[in-house]
């Protein structure tokens, strides 16, 4: 069955420190890949996605991701973290069906 | 612009009561709409999917029920609710497979 990994429950970082969660997943065709991100007490939002192309993806606030096909992963990175970047990220695939499935979400802390 | 609506925002039942909680979205036709789950440590599990009127995709059987009675409109039900049933419930709506979701505000339901 399609499934989504996120294997970090709970990462602390300090400001400016740099930033990768992993996303993998578990699909052989085609994909559409998002990550997602949920500050405190805020709607989920979109941070970024990938469909085709470039498989490096800009998102916004910094964050970027990448899509390596051969890893089935899409991780998520940045290279400074702020204090404002604490939230709960989640990636989700969607493999052409209706609907889209998410990872557990990780935690990030950005001590200041 | 679209927008999505999601109510009761807080909700506390008791257990064996009924449950009805409401979707809406503005300015689009034919959207997909879903519900999903957000439970502490376990991410975002989807629930129901609809991509027309009266058609319903359940994802995880359980004492859960989804209705979409008119074309912008998604309501989860239960006729007696369980203690397992509290959580933060999600609507989401989306137009086509490469497009992210757009999430409702959510509800937080407590059963007591």
């Amino acid at each position: 069955a399609q499934s989504v990994s996120q294997h970090n429950h709970h990462v602390i970082l300090s400001e400016a420190a740099s930033l990768e969660l992993g996303c993998n997943y578990s699909y052989g065709g085609t994909v559409n890949l998002f990550w997602y991100v949920q500050y405190p007490g805020q709607h989920l939002q979109l941070l970024l996605k990938y469909f085709s192309g470039d498989p490096l993806v800009k998102g916004i606030k910094g964050f970027e991701a990448e899509f390596i096909k051969s890893k089935f992963s899409f991780n998520l990175r940045k290279p400074s973290v702020q204090w404002s970047d604490t939230a709960e990220y989640f990636c989700a695939v969607n493999a052409g069906n209706n609907d889209m499935r998410f990872g557990a979400g990780t935690r990030l802390t950005v001590k200041p | 612009s679209q927008t999505i609506h999601q109510w009761p925002a807080t909700l506390v039942q008791p257990v064996g009561s009924p449950l009805s909680l409401e979707c809406t979205v503005e300015g689009t036709s034919n959207p997909n709409l879903y519900w999903y789950r957000q439970a502490a440590g376990r991410g975002l599990q989807l629930l129901f999917y609809s991509v027309g009127i009266g058609q319903i995709s359940s994802e995880v059987p359980q004492n859960l029920s989804a209705s979409r009675p008119q074309d912008r409109q998604f309501i989860l039900s239960s006729k007696k609710l369980l203690l397992s049933d509290s959580g933060f419930y999600l609507c989401a709506w989306r137009r086509t497979g490469i497009e992210g979701y757009t999430f409702g505000s959510g509800t937080r339901l407590t059963v007591v």
